[in-house]
């Protein structure tokens, strides 16, 4: 079935400092692949999404690009803020239908200023 | 312009007992999707929701496990005779009739969290 590996955290960095946090995916078909961002003691937020290989999505500085050779979707920043800190998950969704997105576990980004 | 809103945010159950978790969609949602957060994993799927209809429950266990969404109130999942392996975040999304394969127009909630003891 499909699965979404994303690296263990707490990443922990300084402010100002580049940011990567990796994703890969296992997936039949032509998943879309998201990153959703969960600051504490909020819901998920969408953060950035891509539907097809080699688009990009971005949103208030973070970047993803889908690359269907290496079935991942490494999300990117190039200047973290302490007010960065929070969760964030990787998911895909095989596009079948209505949205039942299949997650990674969550990487904790923690931004120190 | 309130989200999703679940209730209670935190809940503690004994091996036995029943949980019942709240979901309230944002406003003008129809559908409303449960996913579980147990410890060191992802979210996962457990059920798909309309107004007084089950689409999809593949992702919930078959015993002990019930989902509802009436005409009127919120969204409820129901787990009865609740265990330790039962503890987890409980997650709730919802989004606007209609919205199809719209993974994108998902909006989640804050979480419930269960602790049995």
């Amino acid at each position: 079935g499909d699965s979404v590996t994303q690296m263990e955290g707490p990443v922990t960095l300084s402010e100002e400092a580049f940011l990567t946090i990796n994703c890969t995916y296992t997936a039949t078909g032509y998943p879309s692949l998201f990153w959703y961002v969960q600051y504490p003691g909020e819901g998920l937020q969408l953060l950035l999404k891509a539907t097809k290989a080699d688009d990009k999505g971005s949103n208030k500085g973070f970047e993803a690009t889908y690359r269907k050779e290496t079935t991942s979707f490494h999300l990117e920043k190039g200047s973290v803020q302490v007010s960065d800190s929070a969760v964030y998950f990787c998911a895909l969704s095989d596009g079948s239908g209505y949205s039942t997105l299949t997650f990674g576990k969550g990487t904790m980004l923690l931004v120190s200023p | 312009n309130a989200g999703v809103m679940q209730n209670p945010r935190h809940l503690v159950r004994r091996r036995g007992q029943e949980a019942r978790l709240r979901c309230s969609p944002m406003k003008g949602h129809s559908h409303v999707y449960w996913y579980r957060q147990l410890p060191e994993e992802g979210l996962k799927f457990m059920v798909y929701l309309q107004k007084e209809n089950i689409i999809d429950e593949s992702g919930m266990p078959k015993e002990r496990f019930s989902a509802e969404f009436p005409k009127e109130g919120p969204s409820i999942l129901r787990i009865q005779q609740v265990v330790r392996g039962d503890s987890a975040a409980y997650f709730c999304a919802s989004s606007p009739a209609g919205s199809g394969s719209g993974a994108n127009v998902l909006t989640f909630g804050a979480g419930s969290r269960l602790t049995v003891l």
